[in-house]
Parts: structure tokens; C-alpha cells; sequence
């Protein structure tokens, strides 16, 4: 059962480009969560995400970053005309259906760097 | 809003010792408890689980505790080694947003 998966591990971008980071859960999991974490801070919640439904974006900046999970494919972390504020691992998780224990299982990221 | 206090930021000790991560969160409405580890540059690996309706949880060396009524657990990490050098990290899990604490960044000496 393969884990979570983020791509690109890796992703530098110029001012003003767009970036695009992509997540799938693992098998069976149908709710996705993204996390940010600038350099020498903590793990910052951004958005929950369940197929087609945003639960809860109380974290994303209100402006230039947008999430989705469509009904087939993986979870999209869209931020448009990136600035060097941005640049800061963004790490996914999922957990199972209807799971009480809401136990998270991670990604390795993704590592944005804005030039 | 959920606050999460890992204490102590950094600890430094030579290998061999035993030694207490804590933990404290200001709402106690949680499902469980989850413990994690990063290492640089790296992911965050799960190291223990602990349902709210358990007090502790063991694997191998690791022992967590859970206090959900006042707030609190702890990782107690026994004879410590070189390669539990890394950032712990505590999450009080809700249904959906989990707050992560700052972590414990942890060196063991050789």
C-alpha cells in the first residue's frame, strides 16, 4: 500500500510564475490535508480538503493560493504569482473514511523555492 | 482555538539516557493524540497513536502518555541513541485541522 504521494519533491519558481503541488493519498483515504512550514517554523495547517468539498481553509492566505481535490486524481495546492515569502516545504496528509481516530499519515513535501 | 506547547524546544543529551518530551494543548476536545518525528529536510514520520480513550501507548524504546482532562501527554524515549536525533513533534487530533506543536529538536551524542 503505497503512501502518500507529493510531487514535485522539489520545485523552484521565479517571482510572479505560478506553482503548482500536487498530492495523492493513500488508498482509501479520501480526505486530504495541506500543511506549510517556512524555514525554522513549525507546521502550519492551510486547508482540509474531502473529493470535491473544501471542509475548511481557515489557514490559506486569502489571496493567490487555492486547493482542490477533484473527484478523480489527486489534490491540487495552487499558489499563483508566487513571491520569496512563499518559499517553504508544504507537506500533505490523508486519513481513511469515516476513521475516528483521525490518525494523519504524511507525505515526504514538497520544496518550494521562489528566485 | 486549539494551542499546542512542546517544552523543551531543544535538548541535548549523551546517548544512553532516558528522557521526557512534553507536550500541553489548551482544548481538550480531541479525538487522540498523535507523535511524530522529522528529521532535516525529511517528512514527518508517525511514531505513536494514542486514543483518547487510552492513557499510554508503546513501541519498542517509546513510551507515550495521555492526559486528556488536563491537557498534557508525554514521549518518553528510553536509552536513547544517535539516530533518534531528529524533531518531535505533538498533534492533538480533531475531526479535520490538527494544530502541530513547534516541536522538541532532540540531539543524542555519541
Amino acid at each position: 500500500n503505497a503512501g502518500v504521494m507529493q510531487n514535485p519533491r522539489h520545485l523552484v519558481r521565479r517571482r510572479g510564475q505560478e506553482a503548482r503541488l500536487r498530492c495523492s493519498p493513500m488508498k482509501g483515504h479520501s480526505h486530504v490535508y495541506w500543511y506549510r512550514q517556512l524555514p525554522e517554523e513549525g507546521l502550519k495547517f492551510m486547508v482540509y480538503l474531502q473529493k470535491e468539498n473544501i471542509i475548511d481553509e481557515s489557514g490559506m492566505p486569502k489571496e493567490r493560493f487555492s486547493a482542490e481535490f477533484p473527484k478523480e486524481g489527486p489534490s491540487i495546492l495552487r499558489i499563483q504569482q508566487v513571491v520569496r515569502g512563499d518559499s517553504a516545504a508544504y507537506f500533505c496528509a490523508s486519513s481513511p473514511v469515516g476513521s475516528a481516530t483521525g490518525e494523519l499519515f504524511f507525505g515526504e513535501g514538497s520544496r518550494l523555492t521562489v528566485l | 482555538k486549539q494551542e499546542v506547547t512542546q517544552i523543551p524546544a531543544a535538548l541535548s543529551v549523551p546517548e544512553g539516557e532516558n528522557l521526557v518530551l512534553n507536550c500541553s494543548f489548551t482544548d481538550s476536545a480531541i479525538y487522540n493524540l498523535q507523535w511524530f518525528r522529522q528529521d532535516p529536510g525529511k517528512g514527518l514520520t508517525s511514531l505513536l497513536l494514542i486514543q483518547s480513550s487510552q492513557r499510554e501507548q508503546t513501541s519498542g524504546r517509546l513510551n507515550a502518555s495521555l492526559d486528556k482532562s488536563s491537557g498534557r501527554s508525554t514521549l518518553y524515549i528510553a536509552a536513547s541513541q544517535p539516530g533518534d536525533s531528529a524533531t518531535y513533534l505533538c498533534a492533538p487530533l480533531n475531526a479535520g485541522k490538527s494544530t502541530f506543536g513547534d516541536g522538541t529538536t532532540l540531539t543524542v551524542k555519541p
